[in-house]
């Protein structure tokens, strides 16, 4: 079974850079070509896709964020990184990685809310 | 990008109660349509894809259809469990978009 964390600090102060892992574990993700996603929630609200990594390194960003973000990708940890730059308090969410792609997400790490505030 | 828009925003029901939300989206999408349920507090969980296809130990009570624009989630029989909020997504193009959701509540 396919299990996935996110990790990182739960406050960012604004214009700071606020910065995601997510850790794959069990199944065959060591050698199982997918899209590694991060997607967001702010509070109340709904699901912002903010982008994907494709196990060859090819990414697509959401263009509302696409000059604030870069997600990365360490296979030899089965570990996929965000990174999302002059965050401001409208970056408060929580925080989700996923794997899926065409036939949706099909597996969640159980978010990590990120508070930008000083 | 694809606007999603679901409606209703949400719904009250009861136990037993056959419940339908819509999905609709701005442009064609073919069959790139998937549902989630969310939980408070949890994270998504993927109900559906390709518009009717169940993922793995999801009730059968749950049903989609639809295609190019317009697509349908359908609860046959509505259980204490399903009370939760539902979430259309398309998978057509980047970026991926999710609709607003709709809350169905007792």
């Amino acid at each position: 079974q396919v299990q996935l964390q996110e990790s990182g600090p739960g406050l960012v102060k604004p214009s700071q850079t606020l910065s995601l892992t997510c850790t794959v574990s069990g199944g065959s993700t060591s050698s199982g070509n997918y899209y590694r996603s991060w997607i967001r929630q702010p509070a109340g609200k709904g699901l912002e896709w903010i982008g994907r990594i494709y196990t060859s390194g090819t990414t697509d960003y959401n263009p509302s964020l696409k000059s604030r973000v870069t997600i990365s990708l360490d296979t030899s940890k089965n570990q996929f990184s965000l990174r999302l730059n002059s965050v401001t308090a409208a970056d408060t969410a929580v925080y989700y990685c996923a794997i899926g792609g065409g036939p949706g997400f099909g597996y969640w790490g159980q978010g990590t809310l990120v508070t930008v505030s000083s | 990008d694809i606007q999603m828009t679901q409606s209703p925003s949400s719904l009250s029901a009861s136990v037993g109660d056959r419940v339908t939300i819509t999905c609709r989206a701005s442009q064609g999408i073919g069959s790139y349509l998937n549902w989630y349920q969310q939980r408070p507090g949890k994270a998504p969980k993927l109900l559906m894809y390709a518009v009717s296809t169940l993922q793995g130990g999801v009730p059968s009570r749950f049903s989609g259809s639809g295609s190019g624009t317009d697509f349908t989630l359908t609860i046959s029989s509505l259980q204490p469990e399903d009370f939760a909020t539902y979430y259309c997504q398309q998978s057509y193009s980047v970026p991926w978009t999710f609709g607003q959701g709709t809350k169905v509540e007792i």
